[in-house]
């Protein structure tokens, strides 16, 4: 398994700016994922997160509004950039240990943005 | 898009009964992966079923898996308060040399004391 914290826990945004989410993993892993959970809705996968690489982006989400580092092999960050109130969401990491098994999943950042 | 189809997308029970949640996908897996999460927190992971396998147990959970019909189902047994929770199923799809998951809409469960 694989512990995943996340900071901050929760933040409310003036539109316009921006607010940098941190995903730290208490063991190496190769793949980390980052997720949003709309207001009542699933879970949409917005990137991965490839170390020494650029991050992979999911139809629907680009590298300018979502930009991401990935500087080790157990930390990561999403950047929400100049937010909109539509971005008011959960934003969750999530790392695959091995390929194929079980992803494990951070508890979440709430961003309510005004 | 979403490929996973849940039913029902509530469910409201007694304590002491049990809950059955439906998952439909669209494409072939490789495995299928049940998730719970408590009010809009993180998600927490109960069961993954690979695709040769049909029915897996854990505790009170039993989820089954039917590649043929593309359906899983998770059954809660003797459901309790703190079951109160959404509940995810996950289908991986490879994709560029990793596995995403793709998530269906959830069933929101209440069990009443």
């Amino acid at each position: 398994s694989a512990v995943i914290s996340q900071k901050p826990s929760r933040d409310i945004c003036q539109r316009g700016t921006s607010l940098t989410i941190q995903c730290q993993v208490d063991s190496q892993v190769t793949m980390m994922f980052w997720y949003r959970q709309q207001p009542g809705q699933s879970l949409t996968l917005i990137a991965t997160a490839n170390q020494g690489s650029e991050a992979t982006y999911e139809s629907g989400f680009v590298i300018d509004k979502f930009p991401i580092s990935r500087p080790n092999l157990t930390f990561s960050t999403l950047t929400v950039s100049n937010m909109s109130p539509e971005d008011s969401s959960i934003y969750l990491c999530s790392v695959e240990v091995a390929r194929g098994e079980t992803q494990y999943f951070g508890p979440g950042t709430r961003l309510l943005v005004l | 898009s979403q490929q996973g189809e849940e039913d029902p997308q509530a469910l409201s029970i007694q304590e002491g009964e049990n809950a059955t949640m439906n998952c439909s996908y669209k494409t072939s897996i490789n495995n299928l992966q049940w998730y719970r999460q408590n009010s809009g927190r993180g998600l927490v992971h109960l069961i993954l079923i690979r695709s040769n396998e049909r029915e897996k147990h854990s505790g009170r959970l039993r989820v089954t898996l039917d590649t043929s019909k593309k359906s899983s189902s998770l059954l809660i047994t003797a459901s309790r308060a703190a079951d109160t929770a959404s509940y995810f199923c996950a289908t991986d799809a490879f994709s560029g040399g990793y596995n995403k998951l793709i998530f269906g809409a959830g069933t929101r469960l209440a069990v009443h004391p």
